[in-house]
């Protein structure tokens, strides 16, 4: 079935530590790539997205994602997380075409321990 | 830095009721969006609006959602006879075009309880 999977549900890292966080997605083509951050009593803000061209991309708040097109993944890591980045994270696609909708993965919950 | 606003914070209705949830996109953004999601799930699409029609629409948004624009500035979605699965998270969001790796820019939310 067509879809966006994060495995990772919840997800502890040290201060410090280098983290990553997995999405693979399931669709006939290459869609459009996304990563967004939800901080708790906030909305959705965009850390980075991909469509072509490098597929190391930066984003802000120190964040990267690879796109590998032979893994259909778009991991998301980061070198050294701070206690700030506890958040929920959520990994997103556009299929492109007629439609702009976001389809949305599931989320990892990033819990930062000092 | 502009950005998407949402009132109220936390809506609570009873069944059979109606809610307007209300929406202050980014001023010279084109497209705006309603998602929610329903606790412990995912982040769904309900519906894309733009130049005063719908452009797209989910299986969920049936005929007990609305959304319009009531003046230059605000976007509403109406839920006519709310139900208790309608309790979630609504969010908005506006792009400044279509455009499918346009930036959707989303407010803090609105929740919804239906009791």
């Amino acid at each position: 079935a067509q879809s966006v999977t994060q495995p990772d549900i919840h997800i502890t890292v040290s201060e410090g530590a280098s983290l990553e966080l997995r999405c693979n997605y399931s669709y006939g083509a290459t869609p459009y790539l996304f990563w967004y951050v939800q901080s708790p009593g906030q909305g959705l803000q965009l850390l980075l997205k991909y469509f072509s061209g490098d597929t190391l991309v930066q984003g802000i708040k120190g964040f990267e994602a690879e796109f590998k097109r032979s893994q259909s993944s778009f991991n998301l890591r980061k070198p050294s997380v701070h206690w700030s980045d506890a958040a929920e994270y959520f990994c997103a696609v556009v299929l492109g075409g007629a439609t702009n909708k976001l389809i949305f993965g599931t989320g990892t919950l990033l819990a930062v321990q000092p | 830095e502009p950005e998407v606003t949402q009132t109220p914070s936390h809506q609570v209705t009873q069944m059979g009721q109606e809610v307007i949830l209300r929406c202050v996109p980014i001023s010279n953004h084109l497209y705006f969006y309603w998602y929610r999601q329903i606790l412990g799930q995912k982040v769904e699409f309900l519906v894309s609006f733009y130049n005063n029609e719908i452009s797209e629409k989910s299986e969920i948004f049936d005929d007990q959602f609305s959304v319009e624009r009531p003046d230059g500035s605000n976007f509403t979605l109406k839920i006519r006879s709310t139900k208790l699965e309608d309790s979630a998270m609504y969010f908005c969001a506006s792009s400044e075009d279509g455009r499918p790796i346009d930036t959707q820019y989303f407010g803090p939310g609105t929740r919804l309880t239906v009791l």
